[in-house]
């Protein structure tokens, strides 16, 4: 079984929905991340959380926001999808290190008409 | 906002072939990682490399941090078609590596 799990994989909705994507990981792992891609862009983070009380805005936060409901579990909602939104989601885990590596789920495709 | 730009953004090649891709910044940072993504999966870390001019391989791969902590490249020896994917690198500017700046990705494909 895979250590970072995403649902759902893919996604179609419309503009002005609210939308959760959830992610899931068995590492043990404190940090969790989501990230988006686009393409020329690379990855983009979103927010992220060092443990369960704690939640910090990436560098692209604006329209979402997240929820970290146990150490296994952090989940990313769009509350008014827009189609700018549109893109693949990666939620990621680690574990502090001198070379800490990032371990990511499959992604989740969100398209939003 | 750190940039990181990767150059080029496309290369195709033939198998046998050797290749580099490069990572550049104006700013430093502490590490800096190189991550291959394949079609509908996440990406998967290749290799960190921490102190200015230190060189890893990794079998037919070899990445190079460079001397001002700014930039990376990665040289692929006889390349395979099992090489075809996105390579991405990653710096961290505050250490322990929780906070990357991904760069904007090399989409490799090698033929046969």
């Amino acid at each position: 079984d895979a250590d970072v799990t995403q649902t759902p994989r893919n996604r179609i909705t419309k503009t002005g929905k609210r939308i959760m994507l959830e992610c899931s990981q068995t590492k043990g792992h404190d940090r969790m991340y989501w990230y988006r891609q686009d393409p020329g862009l690379g990855l983009r983070l979103i927010y992220y959380s060092f443990d369960v009380k704690d939640i910090n805005k990436g560098e692209i936060s604006d329209g979402y926001s997240v929820s970290r409901q146990a150490q296994a579990k952090f989940s990313l909602s769009l509350e008014s999808a827009i189609p700018n939104q549109t893109a693949l989601y990666f939620c990621a885990t680690s574990e502090p290190g001198l070379e800490e590596t990032q371990y990511f789920g499959p992604g989740t495709r969100l398209l939003v008409l | 906002t750190q940039l990181l730009e990767q150059s080029p953004q496309f290369l195709s090649i033939q198998e046998g072939e050797n290749l580099t891709v490069y990572c550049n910044s104006s700013s430093v940072f502490s590490s800096l990682q190189w991550y291959r993504q394949e079609p509908g999966e996440g990406p998967v870390l290749l290799v960190t490399v921490v102190t200015g001019g230190e060189v890893k391989k990794l079998k037919r791969l070899t990445f190079q941090f460079g001397d001002a902590r700014k930039d990376s490249s990665l040289h692929i020896t006889a390349a395979q078609p099992g090489d075809t994917g996105l390579y991405l690198c990653a710096g961290d500017s505050r250490g322990g590596g929780n906070k990357l700046t991904f760069g904007t990705g090399t989409q490799l494909k090698v033929e046969l």
